[in-house]
């Protein structure tokens, strides 16, 4: 199984609703990735988790949340978007850089749109 | 500061041979990749060199020189499906940081 699920596809959303963004993959990776992607642009990292543990923060705003609960799991919970924030939100795996793996496999995205 | 710059725009003929550039400003890095982005899908690993040099894998080549500060893509044979952004990514400490993309669009 090489494939990284994401739900939902497509997410409508006013800026004051909770709702969370989900991704699982069952490859064995240890890293795992959100990335935020606007049209015609290339995907922006957001969070790396290692072993589970956030390793790296790109000084991404408070009001989005990440959370790996498990090593097959990650999560992104939004809070208090604006509009600006409507984007293609890519989740990605990848095993550790210690095994000299340096390939990312991503999933098919989630469309937000904050209205 | 960490840069990748890429053609925003390419356009090939079916059939033909296209080399898609990046040059970047950083140093320190494990490797540069390249990935393919369809229209509405996700990106895809194309190929990555750690060394300089020629790396084939089927219709894609990639080259690297870091004393260049440079890389490229070289797809053959080219096929309509081909069309769709094509991004290099320089991987660094625990990510990947993505060039600004580059539209190749086939002509029959």
């Amino acid at each position: 199984d090489t494939e990284v699920t994401q739900t939902p596809k497509h997410l409508v959303m006013g800026m004051t609703n909770k709702k969370s963004l989900k991704c699982e993959q069952h490859m064995g990776h240890r890293a795992m990735y959100w990335y935020k992607q606007k049209a015609k642009k290339p995907p922006e990292l957001m969070f790396v988790y290692s072993y589970e543990k956030l390793s790296i923060n790109e000084s991404v705003p408070s009001r989005f949340s990440p959370e790996c609960p498990n090593s097959s799991l990650l999560n992104l919970h939004l809070h208090a978007l604006q509009p600006e924030d409507s984007a293609l939100y890519l989740c990605a795996s990848s095993q550790d850089r210690a095994s000299g793996s340096y390939e990312q496999y991503f999933g098919p995205g989630t469309r937000l749109t904050v209205t | 500061g960490q840069s990748l710059e890429q053609p925003s725009e390419v356009t090939a003929v079916e059939g033909a041979i296209v080399q898609i550039n990046c040059t970047y400003q950083t140093s320190g890095f494990y490797g540069l990749s390249w990935y393919q982005q369809h229209d509405g899908g996700a990106p895809t690993f194309l190929s990555y060199n750690a060394l300089d040099g020629l790396e084939e894998t089927g219709r894609f080549s990639s080259f690297l020189s870091r004393s260049d500060s440079y890389g490229y893509l070289l797809l053959q044979e080219l096929q309509m499906k081909d069309s769709a952004s094509y991004f290099c990514a320089l991987e660094r400490a625990s990510k990947i940081i993505f060039g600004s993309g580059t539209r190749l669009s086939i002509r029959p």
